[in-house]
């Protein structure tokens, strides 16, 4: 199993501010997810990470809005920018066992945008 | 895009009764997997299921995973307070990313 290290576990910000999340894993890995999931509702795909390049964005979600970082293999953050209270969120990041396995999950940033 | 429907959206039983979610997806699936998520908590994994027909238990809980692969359900025998979460499924299909479905809320009254 990965254990994930996320940071923070919640905040509160400022309309137009940006948040930047951490996400620590204790192996490397070569690809990391970041997930929305908003208030009593599913988790949905923000984009997947991968070492070395740009992140690869899902339909709805663009770099602007969301940069990640992947500086290696143990390591991303996902910057949520310019906020606004649509992004009230909980974030989640996560890696995934080798060959399509299961996936673990950081415990959360639980965001509040006022 | 590929979709995965799961219902029902919440279920309330009584403490000692059965409980039970379904999850469907538009395509054919690789595997899927299914995950619970406790109030306040992040999803954690439960199983994974791969073949056509599978069945898998654990202890009051019993797995299924449709002929077709598209459909999957999981089952929870005399359900306790422990069970009190949101069960997600996830499909994972030809693009090999997990798709999640939308999440059953089981809430019990003791």
């Amino acid at each position: 199993s990965a254990v994930i290290s996320q940071k923070p576990s919640r905040d509160i910000c400022q309309r137009g501010t940006s948040l930047t999340i951490q996400c620590q894993v204790d192996s490397q890995v070569t690809m990391m997810f970041w997930y929305r999931q908003q208030p009593g509702q599913s988790l949905t795909l923000i984009a997947t990470a991968n070492q070395g390049s740009e992140a690869t964005y899902e339909s709805g979600f663009v770099i602007d809005k969301f940069p990640i970082s992947r500086p290696n293999l143990t390591f991303s953050t996902l910057t949520v920018s310019n906020m606004s209270p649509e992004d009230s969120s909980i974030y989640l990041c996560s890696v995934e066992r080798t060959g399509g396995g299961e996936a673990f999950f950081g415990q959360g940033t639980r965001l509040t945008v006022v | 895009g590929q979709q995965v429907m799961q219902i029902p959206q919440y279920q309330h039983v009584q403490e000692g009764e059965d409980f039970t979610t379904y999850c469907n997806s538009s395509t054919t699936l690789s595997n899927i997997q299914w995950y619970k998520q406790r109030p306040g908590g992040h999803p954690v994994f439960l199983i994974q299921l791969v073949k056509s027909g599978e069945v898998k238990k654990q202890k009051r809980l019993t797995f299924q995973f449709g002929e077709a692969k598209k459909n999957s359900s999981l089952h929870i025998t005399a359900t306790q307070t422990t069970d009190v979460g949101t069960y997600f499924c996830a499909g994972r299909g030809g693009a090999q990313k997990l798709v999640f479905g939308q999440g059953t809320r089981l809430t019990i009254n003791p």
